[in-house]
Formats: structure tokens, C-alpha cells, sequence
């Protein structure tokens, strides 16, 4: 079982370059989320997702942008790359929010130069 | 007060050995409760969810203090794979999202 699928797992950028981190998920879940985490930071809150077409901001959502066109899909957007967005990425789905388990992504190590 | 709070650790134990986290939240709202393992630049993974009458499995017992808003997990007879970060996650309440904790780092010892 494929489970949510990150890619990519490393990925170095240069500041101002734009790219997306794409997730997947095959267990038909409809609530998606992307977390960043940094030392001493825990696990912090970009955007979310409660099904295809719906989105929302989290805790962190400055610099980057979401689009939830199917149930499966959840892509980051990072517009335009800052060094203070150098940090690991990971991508969660679940059966519903806040009750059910979270399931994650391998997660993306990304540096900003 | 930070809404899920816990004591990083590390805490170093040799193997065999019974080890006690805690955990306290906030938000009295809070309805869900759940705890991960993160190993070292892996990505987190449900250990297991707390209910309001605590559960076991195995060798993991959870507890969950309402009055106090605090919630326990206990590790006995601890082994060399148990050395992971252990995050305590609560739900934040009317909204539903979840709320991480820092992490406990165990390590355990041979």
C-alpha cells in the first residue's frame, strides 16, 4: 500500500525560485495537510485541506500557496524561496481532521540558498 | 502557556527500564488525543490514540487526566527500538485541527 507519496525527498533551491512539493494519497481520505518542521519548533500548520476544491490557511501559510483539484492530490507551491523556508516538509492525510489518525508523508528536506 | 506542552528530555534509560511522559494542553475543549513516534529524520507515525478510560497495548499503557489536562504514556520493559522522539498531539478543540507538541527524546540504552 502506496499510503501518501511526497516527493521530493531533498531538494535544494536558490532564493526567489519557485517550485512545488507534490502529495499524493491513495486511501481516499478527504482531509489533507502540510506541516513544516523545525528544530525547537515542533510541527507547524501551512494550509489544510477538508476535500477537493476546499482549503484553508493553518498556522504558517505565508510564501506558499495549495490547490486541491482531486480528493488524492494536495501540491505546496513555495512562490518564491526564502532561507527562512528551509526546513522539512511533510504531508499528512487523514480519514477526518482532528480525531483519526494522521498519516505522513516521507517528508521533503529543503534548503534555501 | 504553550497549548500542548512537553519535557524534550532527552531522557536516557538503560534497557528494561519503565519510562513516564507527560503531557499537558490547554484547551479544556480538547476531545482527541493521540500520541506519535518520530524516529530520527523519519516522518511521525501514530503510536497510539488515548482515550478517556486509558489503554494499553503491549508494552505501552496511556493514560488521559481530564481534571488536570495532562495526558501519560508509560513504556515498560523498554528496548533498544523504543529510542525515538514521542510527540503528544491533541485536537484543539471547536476546530478540529490537531495540535503537535515539541517531543520527548528517549533514549535507551544497552
Amino acid at each position: 500500500n502506496a499510503g501518501v507519496t511526497q516527493t521530493p525527498k531533498f531538494q535544494v533551491l536558490k532564493t526567489g525560485q519557485s517550485m512545488t512539493l507534490q502529495c499524493a494519497q491513495d486511501m481516499n481520505h478527504e482531509y489533507m495537510s502540510w506541516y513544516r518542521q523545525d528544530p525547537g519548533m515542533g510541527l507547524r500548520l501551512i494550509h489544510y485541506s477538508v476535500g477537493a476544491g476546499i482549503t484553508d490557511q493553518g498556522e504558517v501559510p505565508n510564501g506558499y500557496n495549495v490547490s486541491r483539484s482531486t480528493t488524492e492530490d494536495f501540491p505546496l507551491r513555495l512562490l518564491s524561496a526564502a532561507p527562512s523556508q528551509t526546513s522539512v516538509y511533510f504531508c499528512a492525510s487523514s480519514y477526518s481532521t482532528g480525531i483519526a489518525e494522521a498519516f505522513f508523508g516521507q517528508g521533503t528536506r529543503l534548503t534555501v540558498v | 502557556r504553550k497549548e500542548v506542552e512537553q519535557d524534550p528530555g532527552p531522557f536516557n534509560v538503560p534497557e528494561g527500564a519503565t519510562v513516564a511522559f507527560n503531557c499537558t494542553y490547554s484547551n479544556s475543549a480538547s476531545q482527541s488525543f493521540f500520541w506519535y513516534r518520530q524516529d530520527c529524520r523519519k516522518e511521525p507515525k501514530l503510536l497510539m490514540s488515548v482515550y478517556s478510560s486509558g489503554n494499553e497495548d503491549g508494552r505501552f499503557t496511556a493514560q488521559l487526566n481530564r481534571a488536570s489536562q495532562y495526558i501519560s504514556l508509560l513504556i515498560r520493559d523498554s528496548k533498544l527500538s523504543d529510542s525515538a522522539t514521542y510527540l503528544c498531539v491533541v485536537n484543539a478543540g471547536n476546530n478540529r485541527k490537531l495540535i503537535w507538541g515539541l517531543g520527548t527524546s528517549l533514549a535507551v540504552n544497552p
